[in-house]
């Protein structure tokens, strides 16, 4: 079946502006994490729903940062004001349902901010 | 705090040659941990985990809490095995969050 599905796969924007970068989990996964990583640094967790709420969010660096997932399927993280630090790789998994089960990856969005 | 330590950013050796990808943790309580991997141009993927105490693609992993640490091990190197390599724990009352090291680059050469 399909994976984990993030788009776009690359954004560039300018300092200031807004960007909103989606996660397609599995289908039938409920639980949702985004994590972030930097150049030549491992994944750093951000955030993690069960179904439509956001059961942990605190990984978010601050208030710029805020995600969704209003019908428990599909994930938007949104950036307000964006910095250049913000530039990373985004990354989505998905699980079945309990915290134990294994996390599935999304591809990434490559984020830069000029 | 908890906190996972790869010391090694590039480990390189021959085919053939064993392997030894280190992984220390800090953590005051009972962890999971996980070793992902990510081939060139693919996406990240679980490799194995402490508790299944299995063998994939010819490595292991012993979880020592002792000395905190969760070396990944592989008695005979392959081309293939290159990748980014990382070792990530996660809290069994944290939710599934994972914490990740900061990757090892394993370069098989032939």
């Amino acid at each position: 079946g399909a994976g984990v599905s993030q788009t776009p796969s690359n954004k560039v924007t300018e300092k200031g502006k807004y960007v909103e970068l989606r996660c397609d989990p599995i289908s039938g996964h409920t639980a949702l994490y985004w994590y972030r990583q930097s150049l030549g640094q491992g994944p750093e967790f951000l955030i993690y729903f069960q179904g439509t709420g956001a059961a942990d969010d605190s990984g978010l660096p601050n208030d710029r940062f805020f995600a969704v997932r209003p019908e428990g399927s599909v994930s938007t993280l949104k950036i307000q004001r964006t910095e250049r630090g913000d530039s990373a790789v985004y990354l989505c998994a998905s699980s079945p349902s309990d915290v134990t089960d294994t996390q599935y990856f999304g591809p990434g969005t490559r984020l830069t901010v000029l | 705090a908890q906190r996972v330590t790869q010391p090694e950013k590039l480990l390189s050796v021959f085919k053939g040659a064993p392997v030894e990808l280190k992984c220390n943790y800090s953590y005051s309580g009972s962890p999971e941990l996980f070793w992902y991997v990510q081939y060139s141009r693919q996406r990240l993927q679980l490799l194995l985990r402490h508790i299944s105490r299995e063998s994939i693609k010819g490595f292991t992993a012993d979880l020592n809490k002792g000395e905190t640490s969760f070396h990944l091990k592989k008695p005979f190197a392959q081309e293939e095995d290159s990748a980014m390599y990382y070792c990530a724990l996660r809290h069994s009352n944290q939710g599934g969050k994972l914490i990740f090291g900061q990757g090892t680059e394993l370069s098989v050469k032939p």
